[in-house]
């Protein structure tokens, strides 16, 4: 059975500083999916990892697959309040469910 | 307009009544799916359905039941609603045909349901 952890699970960072999201699952999973949710609100898809080596980046957001040590990463490059949001990673091991993690709360402060 | 939809957006009710959600989708996916969010907690999943035939248990089916009326519509019930019950409901959908899908889910805008 798949298990998902994320840390941290609170960042508070500063604007215009880098920081890293770890994501880490247990067994085998296909493929693995980052989302971000706006309090109160949905979730809305980041990024679609699909293999090994894989890296997205859309804006100051990167996003990384190691397959191999079943860890992905969500880079954050110079904050800026607007990510503020809680990022959720999920995997989804072949022929079963997406299973998500606990979620990160980020706050970028001015 | 919205391709995921769910009604109520948020409802309070006391313990030991019926609560019907409803999901709506205009995406035409095959699979559907009800999670609950309860804070730290992340999704925990409740039912899934694979089309309009198909009704699967997720981790946590006590005390719900789900309808699945058409491809494009997925109902959750809660018999008789209790207060740990209370939380924020998110319908999903996800398809798998064609080459390239990555198969992400698209969730619903959530409802809020606070049980008294």
């Amino acid at each position: 059975e798949l298990k998902v952890e994320q840390n941290p699970l609170f960042l508070s960072m500063q604007e215009g500083k880098n920081y890293t999201i770890y994501c880490n699952y247990s067994t085998t999973s296909d493929r693995l999916y980052w989302y971000r949710q706006d309090p109160g609100k949905s979730l809305e898809s980041l990024f679609v990892l699909l293999s090994n080596g894989a890296v997205k980046q859309e804006g100051r957001l990167m996003a990384s697959l190691d397959t191999k040590a079943r860890l992905s990463t969500l880079h954050i490059t110079a904050a800026v309040h607007d990510l503020s949001a809680t990022y959720f990673c999920a995997g989804r091991p072949e022929g079963q469910n997406f299973v998500f993690g606990p979620g990160t709360r980020l706050s970028v402060l001015p | 307009d919205a391709d995921v939809t769910q009604t109520p957006r948020n409802r309070i009710t006391k313990t030991g009544k019926r609560i019907m959600l409803e999901c709506s989708q205009t995406k035409g996916h095959d699979r559907m799916y009800w999670y609950r969010q309860d804070p730290g907690l992340g999704l925990r999943l409740i039912y899934y359905s694979f089309d309009v035939k198909d009704i699967n248990k997720g981790e946590i089916s006590d005390g719900y039941s789900v309808s699945r009326q058409a491809q494009a519509k997925f109902s959750l019930s809660l018999e008789s609603a209790i207060p740990n019950q209370t939380a924020l409901y998110f319908c999903a959908t996800s398809d798998i045909r064609g080459t390239g899908v990555h198969n992400e889910q698209f969730f619903g805008p959530g409802t809020r349901l606070t049980v008294l």
